[in-house]
């Protein structure tokens, strides 16, 4: 079965940073870009960023450049989410999301993780 | 970046309607346009890629058209499992833009 499995949220307190992991299984994890969606309690989905198959390119949503960093390590079929300086709008719930190809235009995402809440609270 | 605007914002409908849900781009994104669905507590599920293809297990009843800016998403009959959030995403160019969500429930 195609699987994501997203970990390491929980409370951080602003100005702190957070790790966020999804571990993939059941497919050719390196041939596959990936991004991360969040959404707020309450509010809608928000596209955060996106990296290529081979992790050598990088996008992000506009509000979020310098904020987040996503990379990849292919060779444990792994995803993350590294996020600095967080503040209280940050506060989510946190989705991986396999994309159908490689670059834009190739078909959006089909297979999401279950996703990890991040609270950000002093 | 590409702004996605969606209409209704919400709706009521009764089991075995036919409901229509808008989506519209800022600018041309050909047709890279994604339909989701969402349930509280849930994961996002795609319905639709390309503005028209059925993602695989997708019930025939949901269906997509449009092209350039103008988007639909339509369900033929409503059914019970179909109450919930209904979001299009743009994947035309980065950054990749949802629109706000269009909130079906019961009448």
């Amino acid at each position: 079965d195609v699987q994501l499995l997203e970990s390491g949220g929980g409370l951080v307190q602003p100005g702190g940073s957070l790790r966020l992991s999804c571990a993939a299984s059941g497919f050719m994890f390196s041939s596959y870009a990936m991004s991360w969606v969040r959404q707020a309690p309450g509010k809608g989905l928000e596209w955060v960023g996106f990296i290529n198959g081979r992790g050598s390119t990088t996008y992000y949503a506009d509000s979020l450049k310098g904020h987040f960093t996503i990379s990849r390590d292919n060779s444990k079929n792994m995803l993350y989410l590294q996020m600095d300086s967080l503040r209280g709008e940050d506060a989510a719930v946190y989705f991986c999301a396999k994309y159908r190809g490689g670059f834009a235009g190739a078909g959006s995402f089909d297979v999401w993780g279950q996703g990890t809440l991040v609270t950000v609270s002093s | 970046a590409i702004q996605m605007t969606q209409s209704p914002s919400s709706l009521s409908a009764s089991v075995g309607d036919r409901v229509t849900i808008t989506c519209r781009a800022s600018q041309g994104i050909r047709k890279d346009l994604a339909w989701y669905q969402e349930k509280p507590g849930k994961a996002p599920k795609l319905l639709i890629y390309y503005a028209s293809n059925l993602q695989s297990g997708v019930p025939s009843r949901f269906s997509g058209s449009g092209s350039d800016t103008d988007f639909t998403l339509t369900i033929t009959s409503l059914q019970p499992e179909d109450f919930a959030t209904y979001y299009c995403l743009q994947d035309n160019s980065y950054p990749f833009t949802f629109g706000p969500g269009t909130k079906v429930d019961m009448k």
